[in-house]
């Protein structure tokens, strides 16, 4: 049984660069959340995507936007990138039937020079 | 909107010491609480989880915690730590008002036990 996925596994982009990330939920899960870890902190909630729509959001700027595909799997995109934009990014997915608990993948890792 | 604090940002142990993790929420409705677990190296795993009933729960590797609602806590304790429990370790509360499943996390507690 596969877990959450996600790719790629580090990347360096610069100040005002796009980039895009990928995650593909556990197998059976149909609800994926991203979140923010800033070194030091804990996972700050982004956005939640359900049935391919964005269905509630963290405080984040709308730079911060996100796609969900009929295969459940999930892209986090991130526009105008700012130096504080540098954390790890983490996907998590859960079942809508079964919303207890999140599964978290082994995140992305984003360095903006 | 919810907030999660955790009051040490970094406890050292021998092993064999007993530990005991503080982690307070705020928030007026029912939530649902949450440890987990960030091994080095390795991805946040579930430690343990209270949603009703008894509030002492039991999770993982011999941890377990206790809900106080008047208190607005959820401590972590495990009796005896091992080298192996060195790790970071978040509490994470779920408000229930929304009824999705988001989690507020704290900013987490280093622990490191020396053998």
């Amino acid at each position: 049984d596969a877990g959450v996925t996600q790719s790629p596994t580090h990347l360096i982009k610069t100040r005002g660069q796009q980039v895009t990330l990928r995650c593909s939920p556990k197998s059976g899960h149909d609800t994926v959340s991203w979140y923010q870890q800033a070194l030091g902190q804990g996972p700050q909630f982004i956005f939640q995507y359900y049935e391919e729509e964005e269905r509630q959001r963290g405080n984040f700027p709308d730079r911060f936007s996100g796609h969900q595909f009929p295969n459940y799997s999930s892209e986090l995109n991130v526009n105008a990138l700012l130096l504080g934009d540098s954390a790890l990014y983490l996907c998590a997915s859960t079942d809508e039937g079964n919303t207890d608990t999140q599964y978290f993948g082994p995140g992305t890792r984003l360095t903006v020079l | 909107a919810q907030s999660v604090s955790q009051h040490n940002h970094h406890v050292i142990l021998s092993e064999a010491a007993s530990l005991e993790l503080g982690c307070n929420y705020s928030y007026g409705g029912t939530v649902n609480l949450f440890w987990y677990v960030q091994y080095p190296g390795q991805h946040l795993q579930l430690l343990l989880k209270y949603f009703s009933g008894d509030p002492l729960v039991k999770g993982i590797k011999g941890f377990e915690a206790e809900f106080i609602k008047s208190k607005f806590s959820f401590n972590l304790r495990k009796p005896s730590v091992q080298w192996s429990d060195t790790a970071e370790y978040f509490c994470a509360v779920n408000a229930m008002n929304s009824g999705y499943s988001t989690l507020t996390f704290g900013k987490g507690t280093m622990l490191l036990v020396s053998p």
